[in-house]
């Protein structure tokens, strides 16, 4: 059973490009969650989403950012004119359907975004 | 809001030493703990949960980690320290009588086990 995939591993992006992070999570998961790891600070939660919703956004700065986790497909995460404070890891998890608050979060290798 | 408050940026154990790393949480309503350990350049690897019933919980590589209602804390142990050991390990938290899964994280803790 593979585990959470994300691709790229780093991304390079210049200001006022967009970035795209995918995130495939574990086979049976359908929850699915967006975390981003500054220098010297913990996982700060972003987004919550299960299939076709987006559960919780609260952590999810209002403007140039988005998610989604189609019916088919990856979760995206999308990242509009970056600015150079969009440089971190970004982490994706998942954890079974069901009663997701006894699940522990299964993360991936993360994405490491640098902006120039 | 819930928050989890891991004291110790770093923590230094000799191998074959006990190892202690701190946490305390703040939530309203019966928490669930999680511990999580992160190497170099990876993502962060689930060692135990606390969810209910004892309070001693054993959790993966010889961790175990104990929960204190009384004291909000839920310190990670291990008996005997490896090199191998030296990582981030992060203290989670989330309400039990929440709606949403989503968990909150201390800044992490830096342990490292010198030969």
């Amino acid at each position: 059973n593979a585990g959470v995939m994300q691709n790229p591993r780093h991304l390079v992006r210049r200001r006022g490009q967009e970035a795209r992070l995918r995130c495939s999570p574990m086979k049976g998961h359908s929850h699915v969650y967006w975390y981003r790891q500054l220098p010297e600070e913990g996982l700060k939660f972003m987004v919550y989403l299960q299939k076709e919703n987006i559960i919780d956004e609260s952590g999810m700065p209002k403007e140039r950012f988005s998610a989604e986790f189609p019916k088919e497909g990856p979760s995206i995460l999308r990242i509009q004119q970056v600015v150079r404070g969009d440089s971190a890891a970004y982490f994706c998890a998942s954890s079974p359907p069901g009663t997701g608050q006894l699940y522990e979060q299964y993360f991936g290798p993360g994405t490491r975004l640098t902006v120039t | 809001a819930q928050s989890v408050a891991q004291p110790e940026d770093q923590v230094n154990v000799a191998e074959g030493n006990p190892l202690t790393v701190k946490c305390t949480y703040s939530v309203s309503g019966n928490p669930y703990l999680f511990w999580y350990v992160q190497y170099p350049n990876r993502g962060l690897q689930f060692l135990l949960k606390y969810i209910t019933g004892d309070n001693l919980v054993k959790g993966s590589y010889g961790f175990e980690a104990e929960f204190n209602k009384s004291q909000t804390s839920f310190h990670l142990k291990k008996p005997s320290a490896l090199v191998s050991d030296s990582a981030l390990y992060f203290c989670a938290v989330r309400p039990s009588n929440s709606g949403y899964s989503t968990l909150t994280f201390g800044k992490g803790t830096m342990l490292l086990v010198s030969p």
